[in-house]
């Protein structure tokens, strides 16, 4: 089984600051790497795919970076409405696994 | 603007059965792997079951192999999961999931969830 850990589990920021999240696979995963945004009581929304894409419609300062087995989402400038648990997914094997998430909170 | 609804979740007890629907429209339903996810109260999220655009693959976690069967009529743009022998610990939102044609088994588009709740 593909093993993804993320890391921090949580986080505490302020608007405007800068967040990188991690997100560590069991075994190469290659550039198959997903991020989603969850918000309380609504269904996740993919943000980017393929390690480093931005899903059509997410905003410029969402960011992903990766290869392999490690991997990162970066939120420049955090806005109010970023607040919420970020998901990694591998989508490398024929069944994808995710992360366990990290819930970004406002300090 | 693509739309995902399930329906058919509830309470069952355990080893009791549900058959969850998902209804697609405003895309070309059949050009489209579909997956179904979940989340346990609380939890994070689970991928359960995948199909290809013509049924004739299908993919499991583990956990529910021999007991879920995911299906879909594309004739009527239905997404199906049928789930049977349920336990405890299947309690938890299933989502309804589009795969990204960029991407495989990135899910760009989703439904708003039902919820199973498994308990006696």
């Amino acid at each position: 089984d593909f093993q993804m850990t993320q890391s921090p589990s949580s986080l505490f920021a302020s608007v405007g600051d800068t967040v990188t999240i991690t997100c560590r696979a069991s075994q190469s995963v290659s550039t198959s790497l997903n991020w989603y945004q969850q918000k309380p009581g609504t269904a996740p929304k993919l943000l980017i795919f393929t390690t480093s894409t931005l899903q059509r419609g997410v905003p410029s300062r969402f960011s992903g970076s990766g290869f392999g087995a490690l991997f990162t989402l970066t939120i420049s400038t955090l806005q109010p409405e970023d607040f919420a648990t970020y998901y990694c997914q591998q989508s490398y094997t024929a069944t994808p696994t995710f992360g366990q998430g990290t819930k970004v909170q406002i300090k | 603007e693509v739309e995902l609804v399930e329906s058919g979740g509830g309470l069952v007890q355990p080893g009791g059965s549900l058959r969850l629907s998902c209804g697609a429209t405003r895309f070309m339903f059949s050009n489209y792997w579909m997956a179904w996810v979940r989340q346990a109260p609380g939890k994070g999220l689970e991928w359960v079951a995948n199909i290809k655009e013509d049924g004739n693959e299908k993919n499991y976690v583990d956990s529910v192999k021999g007991r879920f069967t995911i299906s879909r009529d594309n004739a009527k743009n239905l997404l199906l999961l049928q789930m049977n022998s349920l336990r405890v610990e299947d309690t938890a939102v299933y989502y309804c999931a589009r795969e990204s044609r960029s991407q495989l088994r990135s899910f760009d588009h989703w439904g708003q969830g039902t919820l199973v709740t498994v308990s006696s």
